[in-house]
């Protein structure tokens, strides 16, 4: 089955750093990446569509001057944590349609990220 | 109103016992529905689709009821290895898969 990636799967850093978490579709070609996040408890909230070549999109209340999103390649979406607070600690998970059937999202085993 | 409801649960029930889940969607205008398992600390992953017809996986049974926009997830012949939270998620077309997730269902089976 297609699998997909993700790196790091936990991260820790001080505030005010930026992280990196990259999602990458092993075995197939993703037209579109989604990025999730889920805090305790609660369920994933989508946070943006990324699209090869183009700008993501982004749901409402999400700022993508702080969630930055790269889809540089069909095989790699990147997010971008800028200057992390303890409020942005979440579970950050990518999924990917593959581009031949658009109807199955697969998902990446998720990131881990607490900011101190 | 959030556009996809669970009850949160917890179920707990004893192993043999049969379960079910339902979920109710605000936007008429969902395409798709799915079930997806979620064990703790793991991504979700694809339980079953929805149908108005009515889907069976083993022990697993899913219905769509799209008149009272309701729908249900019924487990029989409870295993330990159940106990996980599930979502009932939507999917919106416009271009792209869309999911919308509810918050999920947690369910506990003991000896």
């Amino acid at each position: 089955g297609a699998v997909v990636s993700q790196h790091p799967s936990w991260v820790i850093c001080k505030s005010g750093t930026s992280v990196k978490i990259e999602c990458r579709s092993l075995d197939f070609q993703a037209t579109t990446m989604f990025w999730y996040r889920q805090f305790p408890k609660q369920s994933l909230m989508l946070m943006a569509t990324s699209n090869e070549g183009s700008k993501a999109t982004y749901e409402q209340g999400v700022e993508k001057d702080k969630f930055l999103i790269n889809h540089a390649s069909l095989t790699l979406s990147t997010l971008t944590v800028t200057s992390a607070h303890p409020e942005d600690s979440s579970f950050y998970i990518c999924s990917a349609n593959d581009r031949r059937s658009t109807d199955t999202q697969y998902f990446g085993p998720g990131t881990r990220l607490t900011v101190l | 109103r959030k556009e996809v409801e669970q009850d949160p649960g917890p179920f707990n029930v004893p192993e043999g016992a049969t379960v079910a889940f339902n979920c109710t969607y605000s936007n008429s205008a969902s395409q798709s529905f799915f079930w997806y398992r979620q064990d703790c600390r793991k991504e979700p992953k694809l339980l079953m689709s929805v149908y108005s017809s009515g889907n069976e996986d083993g022990r697993f049974t899913a219905q769509l009821n799209r008149a009272s926009q309701y729908i249900s997830l019924l487990i029989r012949d409870s295993k330990l290895s159940d106990s996980a939270t599930y979502l009932c998620v939507g999917a919106f077309r416009g271009g792209y898969n869309k999911l919308i997730f509810g918050a999920g269902t947690r369910l506990a089976v003991h000896p």
